[in-house]
C-alpha cells in the first residue's frame, strides 16, 4: 500500500472548518484513500473513503486532487468533540486483498474554544 | 445495528501468564482483524481472519495467535506474557476481503502486564 504523509499536529477554532491534508504521491490506480480518527484511548472511528471523486457524508467531506496524489479531509464546523488523531490511510482494493490497515502517525487535531 | 464488542475491556496479568481476548464483530461481518496499539509503536496489524481461516498476518512472534469461530466471533491469545505486551488490543470487523468497504473498530481491551 502507498505511504502517506500528514502534518503531526493542527489547531482549529471551534465552529470553523478543519482542513486536514494528506499526501499520497505514490498512490496507484486501485488504491482507495481512507480516513479514520481516534479519540483518546478509544478504538479508531471510520470517517470516510474515496477513490477519485470527492465524497461527502454526515461527518466530513473528502477532496481528492485530480492526480490523486493528495487529499484533504474537511470537517465543516469543528466542535471540541472533534479533537482527536486523524489518520489518512491508502489501501488497495481487489478481491481477497484483505483489510489490513497500515497506520502512520496521523495528525493530532486540537479544536480550541 | 450493534457495533463491534470486545471483552474484557481491562485486564491485568503478570509476566509469564497467558491471556485470551474476545471479539464479536458487527452482525453479518465475516472478516475480523486484530491490532496492537502502544505509545512507542503506534497501531500495528496483528492478523486477520475470514471464514475461520487466517488470511493475513503481521510481524509478531508466535506467542500471538488467534482463531475465528463459525459465527465469526474471534479470539486472540497471547502466551508467556512479557512487559512489552502491555497495550490496547483492538478488534475490527468488515463485510468481506476486497478492501473496498470500511473496517469498524471495537473499543479495545487494555492489557497491563506486571
Amino acid at each position: 500500500d502507498a505511504k502517506t504523509t500528514q502534518p503531526p499536529s493542527m489547531d482549529c477554532a471551534e465552529g470553523r472548518a478543519a482542513n486536514l491534508p494528506c499526501n499520497h504521491s505514490t498512490i496507484s490506480g486501485n488504491e482507495y484513500v481512507y480516513w479514520y480518527r481516534q479519540i483518546h484511548s478509544q478504538g479508531p472511528q471510520y470517517i470516510i473513503h474515496g477513490l477519485k471523486n470527492n465524497e461527502t457524508n454526515e461527518m466530513a467531506s473528502l477532496i481528492i486532487t485530480e492526480d490523486r496524489k493528495s487529499s484533504t479531509l474537511i470537517l465543516p464546523h469543528a466542535t471540541l468533540r472533534d479533537t482527536a488523531v486523524y489518520y489518512c490511510i491508502v489501501r488497495v482494493a481487489k478481491d481477497n486483498a484483505g483489510n489490513m490497515l497500515t497506520f502512520g502517525g496521523g495528525t493530532r487535531l486540537m479544536v480550541k474554544p | 445495528k450493534a457495533g463491534v464488542t470486545q471483552t474484557p475491556r481491562y485486564l491485568i496479568k503478570t509476566r509469564g501468564q497467558q491471556v485470551t481476548l474476545s471479539c464479536s464483530p458487527i452482525s453479518g461481518h465475516r472478516s475480523v482483524s486484530w491490532y496492537q496499539q502502544t505509545p512507542g509503536q503506534g497501531l500495528q496489524f496483528l492478523f486477520e481472519y475470514f471464514s475461520e481461516t487466517q488470511r493475513n498476518k503481521g510481524n509478531f512472534p508466535g506467542r500471538f495467535s488467534g482463531r475465528q469461530f463459525s459465527n465469526s466471533r474471534s479470539e486472540m491469545n497471547v502466551s508467556t506474557l512479557e512487559l512489552g505486551d502491555s497495550a490496547l488490543y483492538l478488534c475490527a470487523s468488515s463485510l468481506g476481503l476486497a478492501g473496498v468497504v470500511p473496517q469498524y473498530f471495537g473499543p479495545g481491551t487494555r492489557l497491563t502486564v506486571l
